[in-house]
């Protein structure tokens, strides 16, 4: 079974419109850790965000804020008044207890369009 | 600061040809080191990782193979590519020794074409 889901394959929109990336993830542990990564065309992969299982504080930071939900095990990625500069593909990931292993979603690639 | 080196960035291979990619850390000691494979349009595979110099951890059984001669080098490498080798390879690094899960980061990548 997937650790972490990203169900939405690709999400185009237009400059200007705030878009929300989808990720729910999977774990028995109580203690875990999330990430949100970007992948511009570049191919590197751009640290945006950790979370931790104790912290369900939303975060914000300019134009992008994260939804953290224990309840229904969703880690959301919004970018409000998205940019063409926000297109990339963007990666959430799941680190457990124990060794430092990641756990990525498939990414969702977003398209903002002029 | 701390910065992550992957070379080549681009290489292509004809099939059954061997395979040296290398990446280097700086600026940190001991770090925790990892490969990523990424098929085209597809999502990351972590392939190897590594805790310490001779230490490697092999997360799927394939033609592939890595080292970490130094504590801050790590190499992937293969006697014989396969068609199936292709995508992009990514080298991250967190800090070790702690209890939080510490953040990855990653190189700059490879891209690997085996014709």
């Amino acid at each position: 079974a997937q650790k972490v889901t990203q169900a939405q394959t690709e999400i185009s929109v237009v400059e200007k419109e705030d878009v929300t990336l989808d990720c729910v993830y999977e774990t028995r542990d109580t203690t875990y850790y999330l990430f949100w990564y970007k992948q511009p065309p570049s191919g590197e992969l751009v640290f945006l965000i950790r979370r931790n299982s104790f912290d369900e504080q939303n975060e914000i930071s300019g134009r992008y804020s994260w939804n953290f939900q224990k309840s229904t095990s969703s880690f959301n990625f919004t970018t409000t008044a998205s940019q063409v500069m926000d297109s990339a593909v963007y990666f959430c990931a799941l680190s457990e207890a124990g060794f430092n292993k990641f756990y990525f979603g498939s990414g969702t690639k977003l398209n903002v369009k002029p | 600061s701390q910065t992550i080196h992957q070379w080549p960035a681009t290489l292509v291979q004809p099939v059954g040809s061997p395979l040296s990619l290398e990446c280097t850390v700086e600026g940190t000691s001991n770090p925790n080191l990892y490969w990523y494979r990424q098929a085209a349009g597809r999502g990351l595979q972590l392939l190897f990782y590594s805790v310490g110099i001779g230490q490697i951890s092999s997360e799927v059984p394939q033609n592939l193979s890595a080292s970490r001669p130094q504590d801050r080098q790590f190499i992937l490498s293969s006697k014989k590519l396969l068609l199936s080798d292709s995508g992009f390879y990514l080298c991250a690094w967190s800090v070790s020794g702690r209890v939080v899960r510490d953040t990855q980061y990653f190189g700059p990548g490879t891209r690997l074409t085996v014709l």
